[in-house]
């Protein structure tokens, strides 16, 4: 069964400092991956998703990630934090690559409440 | 485009109630899914359906029902309410290759 590990249920950085929420996935096939991103009683948002394309992926709002097979992980960076970060962030797998991925739901990780210190 | 809309937004039920999720998205995506989130877990898949008529279950189905009767809608129904059902209840949509667009969800407190 596929499963995703968020490391650390809260992370605190100051304002300006670098971001680094983990993820690390199992897997025995390509996966898709994906970081959303939650706002206080919103939905999800797509930050950022990894289809077997580039490895560094690109998002929104200035996050990165990369994903990296040996080490199975898909770590999200920001290089300076702003206040508008502050928010619940999560990591997704899907691992229908075979069937253009997504059909049958996401598995998420527990989530990241990313705290920002002025 | 209104994107995924879900209704009602808060809810309140009585232990053995039933009621029904409204889920509608107007971006004519053939994949719609039914998501539960409790604190502190993610989420969780309760169902899900690849086009009208065609639906499967997820993660955690037993309580629940749906139905794809329109590409647009696809409602999820608590038959008998269990406290165990209060949580937050999102509904998503997609094509075939993974992005998935959330509606802003449902609270439900079952008491």
């Amino acid at each position: 069964a596929q499963s995703v590990t968020q490391l650390g249920s809260h992370v605190s950085v100051s304002e300006g400092a670098l971001v680094l929420l983990r993820c690390n996935y199992s897997s025995s096939v390509p996966p898709y991956l994906f970081w959303y991103v939650q706002y206080p009683n919103q939905g999800l948002q797509l930050l950022l998703k990894y289809t077997s394309a580039a490895t560094l992926v690109k998002g929104i709002n200035g996050f990165e990630a990369e994903f990296k097979k040996s080490e199975t992980s898909f770590h999200l960076t920001k290089p300076s934090a702003h206040m508008s970060d502050a928010a619940e962030y999560f990591c997704a797998v899907s691992y229908s690559a075979y069937s253009g991925g997504g059909a049958d739901g996401l598995t998420f990780g527990k989530g990241t409440h990313l705290i920002i210190q002025p | 485009n209104a994107g995924v809309t879900q209704t009602p937004k808060f809810r309140i039920l009585k232990i053995g109630q039933s009621m029904t999720l409204q889920c509608t998205q107007d971006m004519n995506h053939n994949y719609m899914y039914w998501y539960r989130q409790d604190p502190g877990m993610g989420l969780k898949l309760i169902y899900y359906s690849v086009g009208a008529g065609i639906t499967d279950k997820g993660e955690v189905p037993n309580g629940y029902n749906v139905s794809r009767s329109t590409t647009e809608d696809f409602p999820l129904r608590l038959e008998l309410a269990a406290p165990s059902q209060t949580s937050v209840y999102f509904c998503a949509s997609g094509r075939q290759g993974g992005t998935q667009y959330f509606g802003p969800g449902t609270r439900l407190l079952v008491l």
